[in-house]
Order: structure tokens, then sequence, then C-alpha cells
């Protein structure tokens, strides 16, 4: 299985920052690479697809890249409706594999 | 706007069979992929598998020997069954729309073995 490794695990942050999650991948991936939001009690919400393609809705502050081993999300302006747990999932090869998550709290 | 909602199974007894189902609604659930979802309480999520509108599967290799998903198009509803659970299947279940990244998700229902 690939194993996906996030950084950091936790990362406080204050609104209007910008903040940068890290995702390693085991072995390449490509760009075969997604990114979720997630708060507390409520199911994942889908970010980006295909390591940069913004999903339908999304705001633009979201923004992801890298390809191969390592991928980044990267949120422009930290607002306060982005205080979450921040996911990666990778679906290169079976089975897909989410990074532990990055908690994204408030300074 | 496509919805997505598990059914309620609540507490299941260890060496039993789990069984939940979505139900999708606003939205055919053709040439589509359906998938399921765990995340055990304060830990991250694990892929289960997938099935096509068509009934093609491709499960987990870590749970395969236990899991079986469904398609009832005519019901716009898919199904998951796990077997011989243990208190390591507790989780929330979570079904969602995809094959690859997940865009539509349910709200989760959380499923615990005990007895």
């Amino acid at each position: 299985d690939i194993q996906m490794t996030q950084s950091p695990s936790t990362l406080s942050a204050s609104v209007g920052d910008r903040v940068t999650i890290t995702c390693r991948a085991s072995q390449s991936i490509s760009s075969w690479l997604a990114w979720y939001q997630q708060k507390p009690g409520k199911a994942p919400k889908l970010l980006i697809y295909m390591a940069s393609s913004l999903e339908s809705g999304v705001p633009s502050r979201f923004s992801g890249s890298g390809s191969g081993t390592e991928f980044t999300l990267t949120i422009n302006s930290l607002q306060p409706d982005d205080f979450a747990t921040y996911y990666c999932q990778h679906y290169n090869s079976y089975p897909w594999t989410f990074g532990q998550g990055t908690k994204v709290e408030i300074k | 706007q496509v919805q997505l909602q598990e059914s309620d199974p609540g507490l299941v007894k260890p060496s039993e069979t789990l069984s939940l189902t979505c139900s999708v609604s606003g939205g055919s659930m053709t040439s589509y992929y359906w998938s399921w979802i765990r995340q055990p309480p304060g830990k991250g999520l694990e892929w289960i598998g997938y099935i096509y509108y068509s009934g093609s599967t491709n499960y987990n290799p870590s749970l395969k020997s236990r899991v079986t998903i469904s398609v009832d198009t005519s019901n716009n509803q898919f199904s998951l069954k796990l077997s011989s659970v243990t208190a390591a299947d507790t989780a929330v279940y979570y079904c969602a729309r995809g094959r690859y990244q997940l865009d539509y998700w349910g709200q989760g229902t959380l499923v615990t073995v005990s007895s």
C-alpha cells in the first residue's frame, strides 16, 4: 500500500494567514491526489482533485500543487470557516489511502 | 443537488454482519461509481471499496474477504455488508459518489460493535 504522510499534524494560525500543508507519498503517484476538508461531526468535503484542480464551488483561496511524491495544499488568507482538519488521498493504485490529517487551529 | 443518506444500524454484535444502505437522491446513479469509507472515532479515513452502477466492484484488500458492496439502481441505493465484525470495525461509515476523488458524501453513520 502507498503510505501518505501529512505534515504538520497540527497547525496554529490566525485569520488572514497563508497556510501550507504538505502531503508526501511513499512512492510516486503522478498527480492522482485529492484534498478534503473535514469539520467535527461532518463528512469530508472535496477541495482539490488531480493535485491542483479546484472543485466547483470551492473558494479560490484554496490551491493545490505538486506531483510525484510531494504535494501541498495552500490556503491564502485563512478565514474563520477554514479551521478544520485536512486530509490528502491518493488514487494511483489500489487501495486508495488517506493521510493522517492536519488540524488547522486558531492561534 | 445530489444527496446521499446512510441507514442507521447503530449497534452490531461481534461476529455478526454489519449491513448499511446508502440512498441516493437528486440525481441518477447511472454512469457513476459509488464508494464506502469509514473513520474510527478520533482517527483517520479508510477506503473500503466502490461499485459501478453496472455492478463491478473493487475492494480494499485489507477488508476484501469480509466485504460485499451491491447496487440497486431501480431504488437508487447501494449497500455495504461487512461480515465477522469485531470492535475494530467500530467507526463512522460514509457513503460517497466517485471512484477516484469523492465529490458527494453522506452525513455518516456511527456503527458500534459491542455485545
